[in-house]
């Protein structure tokens, strides 16, 4: 296993596109967490899966963003519509038990023009 | 709304310095606090998860220490190096379930 994997790296689209990112958590890691970060600030939470259900969501999460983990395995992130304010890192984590640390990817930056 | 505090923001050493960080979080509901190492182009690389009060944890020259009952953790780097250059990240886990990270102290160390 190499770890957490995020698809792709780096996405420039026009405002009012749609985008899609795929993550690849630890195979073991039943739990499955997305970030955004942007300039300056800390990473901030999006929403969490525990195998293929969505438990928890941040109020962050507009009704543009949805995002799906349909095996309890890999997860997407779609953002429809872009908007300039959505040009972020946006990162991936997964854990088996959460106090012992998640695993982070290295992230899909996205810039929105 | 939970609040996770950094200091300093930035931080310039030089080689062979040693350096601490703060980390201040709600000292109420404490399940665990969690520190990353973030280096640019690289995804952050967990250094320690803590969950007791008066943990101390140990990692090469890195060390951390934590107080739950006021609401606080420190970073110690011991001798820094340049390759020690990043951002650090504090995360605190309560009953919410999901890591809540403070903006980061972003290190950079001279040769």
């Amino acid at each position: 296993d190499t770890g957490v994997s995020q698809d792709p790296r780096h996405k420039i689209t026009k405002r009012g596109q749609n985008v899609t990112f795929r993550c690849d958590p630890i195979s073991e890691h039943n739990r499955l967490y997305w970030y955004r970060q942007t300039l300056g600030q800390g990473p901030e939470f999006l929403t969490y899966f525990q195998n293929e259900a969505q438990l928890e969501k941040s109020r962050l999460l507009s009704d543009r963003f949805s995002a799906e983990r349909p095996k309890g395995s890999f997860s997407t992130l779609e953002i429809q519509r872009t908007e300039q304010g959505d040009s972020a890192m946006y990162l991936c984590a997964s854990s088996s038990v959460s106090v012992y640390g998640y695993t982070f990817g290295s992230g899909t930056r996205l810039t929105v023009v | 709304i939970l609040n996770v505090e950094q200091s300093p923001q930035s931080l310039h050493v030089q080689e062979g310095d040693s350096t601490n960080f703060t980390c201040s979080f709600p000292s109420s509901n404490f399940y665990a606090l969690h520190w990353y190492r973030w280096e640019t182009a690289k995804s952050p690389e967990a250094l320690f998860v803590m969950t007791l009060n008066g943990d101390e944890k140990k990692k090469g020259r890195i060390s951390a220490t934590l107080n739950t009952k006021e609401g606080y953790s420190y970073l110690y780097i011991k001798g820094s190096q340049p390759e020690d250059s990043a951002t650090y990240l504090c995360a605190f886990r309560g009953s919410q379930g999901n890591l809540i990270f403070g903006k980061g102290t972003k290190l950079s160390v001279k040769p």
